[in-house]
């Protein structure tokens, strides 16, 4: 079965540093990938999509995420956080068969952001 | 192009009570997915509909129900609220539906149960 891990629950980082949210994935193929980011009482918003080719995409807010498949890994990059950025981050898998819907979803990153 | 619509944004309730929540896909989107956020079990799919049939539904009990009509529109309802009711609820819509078919996400209802 499909399976998104997230590793970590809360990341700190200082605004202006670099960023790296890290997302592992069990699947049986090559895998479609998702990251969405959710601000406070708010909807999850696609920040970019992998389906295939180039393995280093890039989304909107100046986030990147580069697929590894011999890590079966979908790591999501920022170079410099701005602390708009601080909201929670998910990675989603599509799910093929189960009950899980459309989207097999981790369990999420939240980034808090230090001034 | 207007994004997912849901209303209402916030709701209280009682437990006992139903309520009906609403959802506008974007337009020329035929699935419309339902997810419950908390804190404690993070995203939970509910169901999904398709062309105004339930395609697939998660591990929720018999009180969660939904409908799509022929406009795409959805609804969902839940009877004899309890308080671990009480959470964000999510509509999402794609055209398809399907793995390679994103999903786009409304603002969601806050449901409150007390």
């Amino acid at each position: 079965a499909q399976s998104v891990t997230q590793p970590d629950i809360h990341i700190t980082v200082s605004e202006g540093a670099s960023l790296e949210l890290r997302c592992n994935y069990s699947y049986g193929a090559t895998p479609y990938l998702f990251w969405y980011v959710q601000s406070p009482g708010q909807g999850l918003q696609l920040l970019l999509k992998y389906f295939s080719g180039d393995t280093l995409v890039q989304g909107i807010k100046g986030f990147e995420a580069e697929f590894k498949r011999s890590q079966s890994s979908f790591n999501l990059r920022k170079p410099s956080v701005h602390w708009s950025d601080a909201a929670e981050y998910f990675c989603a898998v599509p799910n093929y068969g189960g009950s899980q819907g459309n989207l097999i979803f981790g369990k999420g990153t939240k980034l808090s952001v230090k001034p | 192009k207007a994004g997912v619509t849901q209303t209402p944004r916030y709701l209280i309730k009682t437990r006992g009570q139903q309520v009906t929540l609403s959802c506008s896909p974007i337009s020329g989107h035929r699935s419309v997915s339902w997810y419950q956020q908390t804190p404690g079990q993070g995203l939970q799919f509910l169901f999904e509909y398709f062309s105004e049939t339930q395609r697939n539904k998660g591990n929720f009990p018999g009180r969660f129900s939904g409908r799509q009509f022929s406009n795409s529109r959805s609804e969902m309802n839940v009877s004899t609220l309890e308080l671990g009711d009480s959470a964000l609820y999510l509509c999402a819509s794609s055209r398809s539906g399907t793995g390679n078919s994103p999903l786009h996400f409304g603002n969601g209802t806050r449901l409150t149960v007390t």
